[in-house]
């Protein structure tokens, strides 16, 4: 059981250059989310996804674009790099926000 | 609007002391509560939750949690810290099933042999 897969783990952008953050689970769980870890700010809700097709904003949804086309996928979308997109990215799943989530373990993001 | 705030983003204690982390909370519903470690370069793992079952939660690693409406607190301790206890901690909060958590800013912990 993989549980929250997320590819790549470390990348560079430069600014203006665009690219897709891929998550994937396999616990056929309806809600997935993506957050963004920056130092000393916790961790800040992009986008969710309550099931397949369905997607809405988070806190910080600004330069970003998701889609839901299958339960097991949810790419995170970055079409022009900035440098303020500098952070941790981390995709999570839950069945139910009651029991918690499930996280990946992270993409680290440069943008230069 | 429900939100959560961690007092002190750094805790350093010795090993074998008393791990205290504080988290209070606001929200306009009972909540559900939420406890996370993060260690270093890895993702978050839960560590133990409140869903308005006891009031007195018991998590991993010995951790456990009470939750205090008269306060709106829920702070996260440990009778005896280990050196392997050194890492992140999130305190998270949502008012309902389908609602995504909102985490607090973290609170580092060390802990010193």
């Amino acid at each position: 059981n993989a549980g929250v897969t997320q590819t790549p783990k470390f990348r560079i952008l430069k600014i203006g250059q665009s690219m897709t953050l891929q998550c994937t689970q396999d616990m056929n769980h309806n809600y997935m989310y993506w957050y963004r870890q920056d130092p000393g700010m916790g961790l800040k809700l992009i986008y969710y996804s309550v099931g397949a097709g369905i997607t809405d904003k988070g806190e910080v949804p600004n330069g970003y674009n998701v889609s839901r086309s299958t339960t097991e996928d949810f790419p995170l979308r970055l079409e022009l790099a900035a440098p303020s997109q500098t952070s941790v990215y981390f995709c999570a799943s839950s069945i139910d926000t009651v029991y918690g989530y499930t996280f990946g373990s992270g993409t680290r993001l440069t943008v230069v | 609007a429900q939100s959560v705030t961690q007092l002190g983003s750094h805790v350093s204690v010795s090993e074998g002391a008393l791990v205290l982390l504080r988290c209070n909370y606001s929200s306009s519903v009972p909540p559900y509560l939420f406890w996370y470690v993060q260690y270093p370069n890895q993702g978050l793992q839960l560590l133990l939750k409140y869903t308005s079952a006891a009031t007195l939660v018991k998590g991993i690693n010995g951790f456990e949690a009470e939750f205090k409406k008269s306060e709106t607190s829920f702070h996260l301790t440990k009778p005896s810290a280990h050196m392997s206890d050194a890492a992140e901690y999130f305190c998270a909060v949502s008012h309902s099933g389908n609602t995504p958590l909102v985490f607090g800013k973290g609170t580092r912990l060390s802990v010193i042999a």
